[in-house]
């Protein structure tokens, strides 16, 4: 059983260009989560998606930041006109349900130039 | 509001001591604790899980104490090793179901 995949592992960006991030969970698991890693940070939260829906986006900055979990296919977290702040590691987990242990990918680490 | 602290922030010790690590939280109302170890550059690995109704959980060398009323958990690593270099992460799940972490702990053991 794979654990999570996140691809790109690594990811660089100009200013103002668009990034995209996919998340393919464990097998089995529905329930979406992404974090956000910035330099001497630590992990917060962005959004918490099951398919097609997304239950919790309290941690998603208001403009530029958008995510998705289709019924079929990966997890997207894309981030519109990118700049030198958005430069973090970006990390995807997943779990059966809620309420429950997380498995976390080995993340995408975005560079904005 | 929830708030992870973990003392302390960096950590060095000699091969073959006895450590612990130390996580607190101010909102009691948790429903789970996670510690992950994370290595440079790389994701994270669960070590262990404590749910909200239980106090300890052990792997291995590692065992993780939860005192919710109090909001403090510790992670105790026996007979370290230079392979235990890392950082530790300590996160709590609230009622939204997402995980607050702390900013970790960094721990070197010197061989």
């Amino acid at each position: 059983n794979a654990g999570v995949m996140q691809n790109p592992r690594h990811l660089v960006r100009r200013r103002g260009q668009e990034a995209r991030l996919r998340c393919s969970p464990m097998k089995g698991h529905s329930h979406v989560y992404w974090y956000r890693q910035l330099p001497e940070e630590g992990l917060k939260f962005m959004v918490y998606l099951q398919k097609e829906n997304i239950i919790d986006e309290s941690g998603m900055p208001k403009e530029r930041f958008s995510a998705e979990f289709p019924k079929e296919g990966p997890s997207i977290l894309r981030i519109q006109q990118v700049v030198r702040g958005d430069s973090a590691a970006y990390f995807c987990a997943s779990s059966p349900f809620g309420e429950n242990e997380q498995f976390f990918g080995p993340g995408t680490r975005l560079t904005v130039l | 509001k929830q708030e992870v602290t973990q003392i302390p922030a960096a950590l060095s010790v000699p091969e073959g001591e006895n450590l612990v690590l130390n996580c607190s939280f101010t909102d009691s109302a948790i429903y789970n604790l996670q510690w992950f170890r994370q290595d440079p550059g790389k994701g994270l690995t669960s070590l262990l899980l404590i749910q909200s109704s239980q106090r300890e959980q052990t792997s291995g060398r590692l065992n993780a104490s939860l005192d919710k009323s109090s909001g403090r958990s510790t992670l105790y690593i026996a007979a370290s090793q230079p392979g235990d270099s890392a950082t530790y992460l300590c996160a709590v799940m609230g009622g939204s179901e997402k995980l607050v972490f702390g900013k970790g702990t960094k721990l070197t053991v010197n061989p």
